[in-house]
């Protein structure tokens, strides 16, 4: 049972690139969620989708997209990165009826 | 105020040690308090977990500590151990739009030493 699995892992990008970080989760769950952590800030919220076909922002949504593809998948896209944007990115799920939010493993961003 | 306020930033503890890290916040409604731990190259995991109508949850060797008037909460981690050396963020859940939210803490980097 893999959980979240995010790629990819580590990403190097040039300023100005474009760059779709993926997520899929098999644990049937509903609620997806997008974070950006960086050192000294915790986590914040860039987007999320309550459930398949929907999509909202979150804490900190500009310069990125989501695409809630199904019910497993769930995209984040930098269309233009900026040196702002190097983070370590983390994808959540969740299924209703207060359970915690489960993370994926992160992928490392680096914007040059 | 959608805020959660950490503290201390890091902490070193000897093996044995009761290391504490505490939580403020200022929103009443915030209605579920978790903790998670992240280690190197991983990310969160849920730790433990405690609503606002409770004062104290224990799970194994940890303990969170809930005071709602004061809006505070803290971690406790008994007999430490070099194995529980992780950042460990609280969080607060809120229900905006109808969806659950997290805010979380700034972390703190804890580090047991043998």
């Amino acid at each position: 049972n893999a959980g979240v699995t995010q790629t990819p892992k580590f990403q190097v990008l040039k300023t100005g690139q474009s760059m779709t970080l993926q997520c899929a989760q098999d644990m049937n769950h509903n609620s997806m969620y997008w974070y950006r952590q960086d050192p000294g800030m915790g986590l914040r919220l860039i987007y999320y989708s309550a459930s398949e076909g929907t999509t909202d922002k979150g804490e900190v949504p500009n310069g990125y997209n989501v695409s809630r593809l199904n019910k497993r998948e769930f995209s984040l896209r930098l269309e233009s990165a900026a040196p702002s944007q190097t983070s370590v990115y983390f994808c959540a799920s969740r299924d209703r009826g207060g359970q915690p939010q489960h993370f994926g493993d992160g992928t490392r961003l680096s914007i040059l | 105020q959608q805020q959660v306020k950490q503290s201390p930033q890091s902490l070193i503890v000897q093996k044995g040690g009761i290391p504490i890290i505490n939580c403020a916040y200022e929103n009443t409604a915030f209605d579920y308090f978790p903790w998670y731990q992240q280690f190197p190259g991983k990310g969160p995991a849920l730790l433990i977990a405690i609503r606002p109508d409770v004062s104290e949850k224990k799970e194994g060797r940890f303990t969170i500590s809930f005071n709602k008037s004061a809006k505070q909460f803290s971690l406790h981690i008994m007999d430490s151990q070099p194995g529980d050396s992780a950042t460990y963020f609280c969080a607060a859940n809120y229900i905006s739009g109808g969806y659950n939210k997290l805010i979380f803490g700034a972390g703190t980097r804890l580090a047991v030493h043998p």
